[in-house]
């Protein structure tokens, strides 16, 4: 299984709302990230989990939040977001070290509309 | 640190062109370079990879070859199809920067009919 999975595929949200997002690989990978894509825009990294240890990107505001709950799935929490946060959210996962390992392999995204 | 600079495009073809992307980068060591491909609506997919100098990635008729002398990873494919319109992201990655992913600003590329 080669494949990473994101639920939902879109959320539409209002700014007052809790939401999250949810990520999901089964290749054994033990880093997983999360990044933020505005649309033709390259893919801006908002944080890392490496063997469930996380590294931020300290640019990212507090109102999304990441949570690891094991080495396979990956959860990014959204609160208090406002209408510039609408994007599509990449996660993906790779092995760690080594030229052969840092490929990193990307599910399809979740949409985001903040109203 | 290190960077990557791509041909911003948009670049637009007609079927059975030849396309050519140019890529360059900056590493402080030595990097791993990938071209990944956005379809429309899609998340982001490995094109081809190469780890080492010399070496050519090679995938769906697209190829590019990693040229440490001249820094560059330059995608070409012989003859393109409308399926191949898409966004496509030239990135680097090394153990200075904890392999993470360093991004191109993306080529938009169409093919017509």
């Amino acid at each position: 299984d080669t494949e990473v999975t994101q639920t939902p595929k879109h959320l539409v949200m209002g700014m007052t709302n809790k939401k999250s997002l949810k990520c999901e690989q089964h290749m054994g990978h033990r880093a997983m990230y999360w990044y933020k894509q505005k649309a033709k825009k390259p893919p801006e990294l908002m944080f890392v989990y490496s063997y469930e240890k996380l590294s931020i990107n300290e640019s990212v505001p507090s109102r999304f939040s990441p949570e690891c709950p094991n080495s396979s799935l990956l959860n990014l929490h959204l609160h208090a977001l406002q209408p510039e946060d609408s994007a599509l959210y990449l996660c993906a996962s790779s092995q760690i070290g080594g030229p052969a390992g840092n490929e990193q392999f990307f599910g399809p995204g979740t949409r985001l509309t903040v109203l | 640190g290190n960077s990557v600079t791509q041909m911003e495009g948009p670049v637009t073809l007609s079927e059975e062109a030849f396309l050519t992307i140019n890529c360059t980068y900056t590493a402080t060591g030595y990097p791993s370079l990938f071209w990944y491909v956005q379809y429309p609506g899609e998340g982001l997919q490995l094109l081809l990879k190469a780890t080492k100098a010399d070496d050519k990635g090679s995938n769906k008729g697209f190829e590019a070859t990693y040229r440490k002398e001249t820094t560059s990873f330059h995608l070409e494919k012989g003859s393109v199809q409308v399926s191949d319109s898409a966004v496509y992201f030239c990135a680097l990655s090394e153990l200075a920067n904890d392999y993470k992913l360093s991004f191109g600003a993306g080529t938009t590329v169409t093919v017509r009919a």
